[in-house]
């Protein structure tokens, strides 16, 4: 069964500093891997998806890997804003469509 | 704007009461889904609707339908709503011409007293 995990579970940065989200998933065999964006009581917003046959996929100050072999994917934030404080979760699609959720990662940039 | 939009986005029920969720999506996409979100749960399936005309339980289906009513429009029904159906619930679809990435609503807030 696949699950995915997500660490650290809450983040906590000084604006400007660039940092690393982590997502891992048991199962090698996904057909794509999304990270989202959430903002407190709002819905998802789709910021990259990574294809099986792709290592990473870039938009502005954003920055997806993957490793399949290991089970990994990391969201890469360049130069934090305080706009960027919300929920980040990532998703594997296994195929069967079944996508299995991470729990989140909440960040927190302070000014 | 192009994307997914559901309705009501926020609603109060009795136990017992029945209300429809509706959803649709206007970037002619084949599959569309249900999900709910709860507190320490994350995101769980709870039916999804491959294309028109077909539809598959998820995860937690218990105490739900669906209709896919045609390709823009896939809603969700509580029949008899319970307490434990305070959530709030998200549409979602996506597209294999797209790579299957998902394209959320804005969710719906539902509290059953």
């Amino acid at each position: 069964k696949q699950e995915v995990t997500q660490i650290p579970a809450a983040l906590s940065v000084p604006e400007g500093e660039n940092l690393v989200l982590n997502c891992s998933f048991t199962d090698s065999a996904i057909y794509n891997l999304q990270w989202f964006r959430q903002d407190p009581g709002k819905g998802l917003t789709s910021l990259l998806l990574i294809q099986s046959s792709q290592r990473e996929q870039t938009s502005g100050r954003l920055n997806a890997s993957l490793d399949k072999s290991s089970g990994r994917s990391t969201l890469y934030i360049a130069a934090s804003q305080p706009g960027d404080s919300a929920t980040y979760l990532c998703a594997v699609l296994t195929g069967g469509f079944k996508t299995i959720f991470g729990a989140g990662t909440r960040l927190f940039v302070k000014a | 704007n192009a994307g997914v939009t559901q309705t009501p986005k926020f609603q109060v029920l009795k136990t017992g009461q029945s209300m429809t969720l509706q959803c649709a999506q206007d970037m002619n996409h084949n599959s569309m889904y249900w999900y709910r979100q709860d507190p320490g749960m994350g995101l769980r399936l709870i039916y999804y609707s491959a294309s028109e005309g077909t539809t598959d339980k998820g995860e937690v289906p218990n105490g739900y339908n669906v209709s896919r009513l045609n390709k823009r429009e896939f809603s969700l029904r509580l029949e008899s709503a319970a307490p434990s159906q305070t959530s709030v619930y998200f549409c979602a679809s996506s597209e294999p011409g797209q790579g299957w990435g998902y394209t959320f609503g804005s969710g719906t807030r539902l509290t059953v007293v």
